[in-house]
Protein backbone atom coordinates (compact mmCIF):
# COMPACT_ATOMS: atom_id res chain seq x y z
CA UNK A 1 0.00 0.00 0.00
CA UNK A 2 1.44 3.27 -0.52
CA UNK A 3 2.46 5.64 1.63
CA UNK A 4 4.38 8.91 2.59
CA UNK A 5 7.84 8.44 3.85
CA UNK A 6 9.65 10.74 6.53
CA UNK A 7 13.13 11.05 7.21
CA UNK A 8 14.85 11.20 9.86
CA UNK A 9 12.40 9.67 12.42
CA UNK A 10 13.88 11.91 14.94
CA UNK A 11 16.11 14.94 15.11
CA UNK A 12 18.22 16.65 17.74
CA UNK A 13 19.43 19.42 17.03
CA UNK A 14 21.41 22.54 19.06
CA UNK A 15 19.36 25.88 19.13
CA UNK A 16 20.17 28.27 16.42
CA UNK A 17 21.14 25.29 13.66
CA UNK A 18 19.29 24.99 10.45
CA UNK A 19 17.13 21.63 10.20
CA UNK A 20 15.95 20.33 6.61
CA UNK A 21 12.82 17.47 7.18
CA UNK A 22 12.81 15.33 4.48
CA UNK A 23 8.87 13.28 2.99
CA UNK A 24 8.55 11.50 0.10
CA UNK A 25 4.67 11.86 -0.51
CA UNK A 26 2.77 8.98 -2.49
CA UNK A 27 3.61 8.83 -5.89
CA UNK A 28 0.59 10.24 -7.80
CA UNK A 29 -1.17 12.93 -5.09
CA UNK A 30 -0.18 16.43 -6.15
CA UNK A 31 -0.87 18.32 -2.75
CA UNK A 32 1.68 18.47 -0.22
CA UNK A 33 1.27 19.40 3.40
CA UNK A 34 3.35 20.12 6.93
CA UNK A 35 1.55 19.95 9.98
CA UNK A 36 3.61 20.09 13.45
CA UNK A 37 2.28 18.57 17.00
CA UNK A 38 3.91 20.01 20.47
CA UNK A 39 3.86 17.13 23.09
CA UNK A 40 0.70 16.92 24.53
CA UNK A 41 -1.37 19.72 21.95
CA UNK A 42 -3.35 19.33 18.86
CA UNK A 43 -1.92 19.16 15.39
CA UNK A 44 -1.11 22.60 13.47
CA UNK A 45 -1.18 23.17 10.38
CA UNK A 46 1.65 25.07 8.90
CA UNK A 47 1.86 25.11 5.04
CA UNK A 48 0.27 23.29 1.97
CA UNK A 49 1.93 23.40 -1.74
CA UNK A 50 1.09 22.56 -5.27
CA UNK A 51 2.11 22.98 -8.23
CA UNK A 52 5.45 24.02 -7.18
CA UNK A 53 4.30 26.79 -4.89
CA UNK A 54 2.79 27.25 -1.44
CA UNK A 55 -1.29 27.42 -1.37
CA UNK A 56 -1.82 28.30 1.89
CA UNK A 57 0.11 28.76 4.91
CA UNK A 58 -0.48 29.67 8.70
CA UNK A 59 1.00 32.37 10.70
CA UNK A 60 3.07 29.71 12.31
CA UNK A 61 4.71 29.28 8.75
CA UNK A 62 6.98 32.77 9.16
CA UNK A 63 10.28 33.44 7.20
CA UNK A 64 12.22 30.70 9.71
CA UNK A 65 10.55 28.09 7.67
CA UNK A 66 10.58 27.29 3.85
CA UNK A 67 9.55 24.21 1.86
CA UNK A 68 10.72 23.39 -1.41
CA UNK A 69 10.11 20.40 -3.67
CA UNK A 70 13.70 19.91 -4.63
CA UNK A 71 12.60 16.99 -7.53
CA UNK A 72 10.14 15.04 -8.44
CA UNK A 73 9.70 12.40 -5.14
CA UNK A 74 10.85 14.85 -2.56
CA UNK A 75 9.11 17.31 -0.41
CA UNK A 76 10.95 19.39 2.05
CA UNK A 77 10.87 21.86 5.29
CA UNK A 78 13.56 23.72 5.63
CA UNK A 79 13.93 25.67 9.26
CA UNK A 80 16.51 28.33 10.29
CA UNK A 81 18.01 29.47 13.02
CA UNK A 82 15.70 26.34 15.30
CA UNK A 83 14.23 27.85 18.74
CA UNK A 84 13.15 25.70 21.69
CA UNK A 85 10.16 25.59 21.04
CA UNK A 86 10.28 24.47 17.37
CA UNK A 87 10.45 21.24 19.70
CA UNK A 88 7.80 19.28 18.30
CA UNK A 89 6.31 16.24 16.16
CA UNK A 90 6.36 17.39 12.04
CA UNK A 91 4.18 15.50 9.94
CA UNK A 92 4.04 15.41 6.01
CA UNK A 93 1.06 14.63 4.47
CA UNK A 94 -0.27 13.82 0.94
CA UNK A 95 -3.45 13.76 -1.12
CA UNK A 96 -4.26 13.10 -4.53
CA UNK A 97 -6.76 16.52 -4.62
CA UNK A 98 -6.79 19.60 -2.91
CA UNK A 99 -10.53 20.56 -2.97
CA UNK A 100 -10.79 19.55 0.49
CA UNK A 101 -12.40 16.69 -0.66
CA UNK A 102 -10.08 13.66 -0.27
CA UNK A 103 -7.89 11.98 2.63
CA UNK A 104 -4.30 13.35 3.46
CA UNK A 105 -2.60 10.68 4.30
CA UNK A 106 -0.14 11.65 7.02
CA UNK A 107 3.90 10.48 7.23
CA UNK A 108 4.87 8.48 10.83
CA UNK A 109 6.45 12.37 11.21
CA UNK A 110 9.73 13.76 12.16
CA UNK A 111 10.20 14.11 16.21
CA UNK A 112 12.37 17.23 16.27
CA UNK A 113 14.37 17.98 19.32
CA UNK A 114 15.57 21.69 19.67
CA UNK A 115 18.65 21.87 22.42
CA UNK B 1 -10.64 31.37 10.12
CA UNK B 2 -11.48 28.21 12.13
CA UNK B 3 -12.99 27.35 15.31
CA UNK B 4 -13.67 23.75 16.27
CA UNK B 5 -14.76 22.34 19.34
CA UNK B 6 -14.75 18.49 20.79
CA UNK B 7 -14.45 17.39 24.18
CA UNK B 8 -11.03 16.40 25.84
CA UNK B 9 -12.06 13.31 27.25
CA UNK B 10 -14.13 10.45 27.62
CA UNK B 11 -14.26 6.73 28.85
CA UNK B 12 -16.50 3.91 28.21
CA UNK B 13 -16.22 0.62 28.70
CA UNK B 14 -15.80 -2.22 26.17
CA UNK B 15 -18.30 -3.54 24.34
CA UNK B 16 -19.97 -0.30 24.68
CA UNK B 17 -20.96 3.06 22.32
CA UNK B 18 -19.49 6.26 22.42
CA UNK B 19 -20.15 9.35 20.45
CA UNK B 20 -17.89 12.25 20.25
CA UNK B 21 -19.88 15.56 19.32
CA UNK B 22 -18.14 18.06 17.14
CA UNK B 23 -19.01 21.64 16.93
CA UNK B 24 -17.24 24.04 13.97
CA UNK B 25 -16.92 27.55 12.15
CA UNK B 26 -15.27 27.60 9.33
CA UNK B 27 -15.04 29.37 6.42
CA UNK B 28 -15.17 28.06 2.76
CA UNK B 29 -16.34 24.62 4.54
CA UNK B 30 -16.01 21.81 2.17
CA UNK B 31 -16.56 18.86 4.38
CA UNK B 32 -15.40 16.99 7.62
CA UNK B 33 -12.95 14.71 8.20
CA UNK B 34 -12.47 12.19 11.86
CA UNK B 35 -8.84 11.34 12.28
CA UNK B 36 -7.67 8.62 14.72
CA UNK B 37 -4.22 9.54 16.47
CA UNK B 38 -2.52 6.76 18.56
CA UNK B 39 -0.20 7.88 21.26
CA UNK B 40 3.05 8.88 19.18
CA UNK B 41 1.84 7.88 15.76
CA UNK B 42 0.91 10.03 12.55
CA UNK B 43 -2.97 10.85 12.87
CA UNK B 44 -5.02 8.06 10.16
CA UNK B 45 -8.02 8.61 8.18
CA UNK B 46 -11.79 7.70 9.49
CA UNK B 47 -14.51 9.24 7.70
CA UNK B 48 -15.22 12.22 5.98
CA UNK B 49 -18.77 13.79 5.69
CA UNK B 50 -19.82 16.12 2.83
CA UNK B 51 -23.94 15.89 2.88
CA UNK B 52 -25.96 15.97 5.42
CA UNK B 53 -26.52 12.96 7.28
CA UNK B 54 -24.91 9.80 8.37
CA UNK B 55 -22.30 7.69 6.54
CA UNK B 56 -21.62 4.18 8.32
CA UNK B 57 -18.13 2.50 8.03
CA UNK B 58 -18.15 -0.85 9.78
CA UNK B 59 -17.89 0.34 13.94
CA UNK B 60 -17.55 3.62 13.21
CA UNK B 61 -20.02 5.96 11.89
CA UNK B 62 -20.01 9.87 11.35
CA UNK B 63 -22.97 12.48 11.12
CA UNK B 64 -22.68 15.96 9.70
CA UNK B 65 -25.16 18.89 9.48
CA UNK B 66 -23.81 21.55 7.69
CA UNK B 67 -26.61 24.24 8.47
CA UNK B 68 -25.49 23.91 12.50
CA UNK B 69 -22.16 23.01 12.11
CA UNK B 70 -21.78 19.92 13.85
CA UNK B 71 -20.85 16.46 13.23
CA UNK B 72 -20.28 13.76 15.63
CA UNK B 73 -18.30 10.23 15.70
CA UNK B 74 -20.30 7.09 16.53
CA UNK B 75 -18.10 4.40 18.05
CA UNK B 76 -19.76 0.89 18.36
CA UNK B 77 -18.61 -2.01 20.00
CA UNK B 78 -16.12 -0.52 21.58
CA UNK B 79 -12.59 -2.42 21.70
CA UNK B 80 -9.41 -1.74 23.95
CA UNK B 81 -7.47 -0.89 20.84
CA UNK B 82 -10.06 2.15 20.10
CA UNK B 83 -8.29 3.97 22.81
CA UNK B 84 -6.58 6.47 21.37
CA UNK B 85 -7.47 10.56 20.52
CA UNK B 86 -10.41 11.31 17.57
CA UNK B 87 -9.68 13.94 15.78
CA UNK B 88 -12.10 16.54 14.47
CA UNK B 89 -10.84 18.26 10.96
CA UNK B 90 -12.87 20.06 8.81
CA UNK B 91 -11.69 20.72 5.72
CA UNK B 92 -12.17 24.07 3.28
CA UNK B 93 -11.85 24.87 -0.30
CA UNK B 94 -8.00 26.54 0.25
CA UNK B 95 -6.02 23.71 0.58
CA UNK B 96 -6.40 23.50 4.06
CA UNK B 97 -7.48 20.59 6.82
CA UNK B 98 -7.70 21.45 10.20
CA UNK B 99 -7.39 19.79 13.25
CA UNK B 100 -9.21 20.02 16.69
CA UNK B 101 -7.89 19.51 19.70
CA UNK B 102 -9.26 15.86 19.92
CA UNK B 103 -11.29 13.94 21.95
CA UNK B 104 -8.93 11.55 24.47
CA UNK B 105 -11.07 8.01 24.70
CA UNK B 106 -9.99 5.28 27.01
CA UNK B 107 -11.54 2.18 26.43
CA UNK B 108 -11.60 0.18 29.66
CA UNK B 109 -12.47 -3.49 30.52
Amino acid sequence: EPEVTQTPSHQVTQMGQEVILRCVPISNHLYFYWYRQILGQKVEFLVSFYNNEISEKSEIFDDQFSVERPDGSNFTLKIRSTKLEDSAMYFCASSGKGDGGTEAFFGQGTRLTVV
Amino acid sequence: GQNIDQPTEMTATEGAIVQINCTYQTSGFNGLFWYQQHAGEAPTFLSYNVLDGLEEKGRFSSFLSRSKGYSYLLLKELQMKDSASYLCAPSSNDYKLSFGAGTTVTVRA
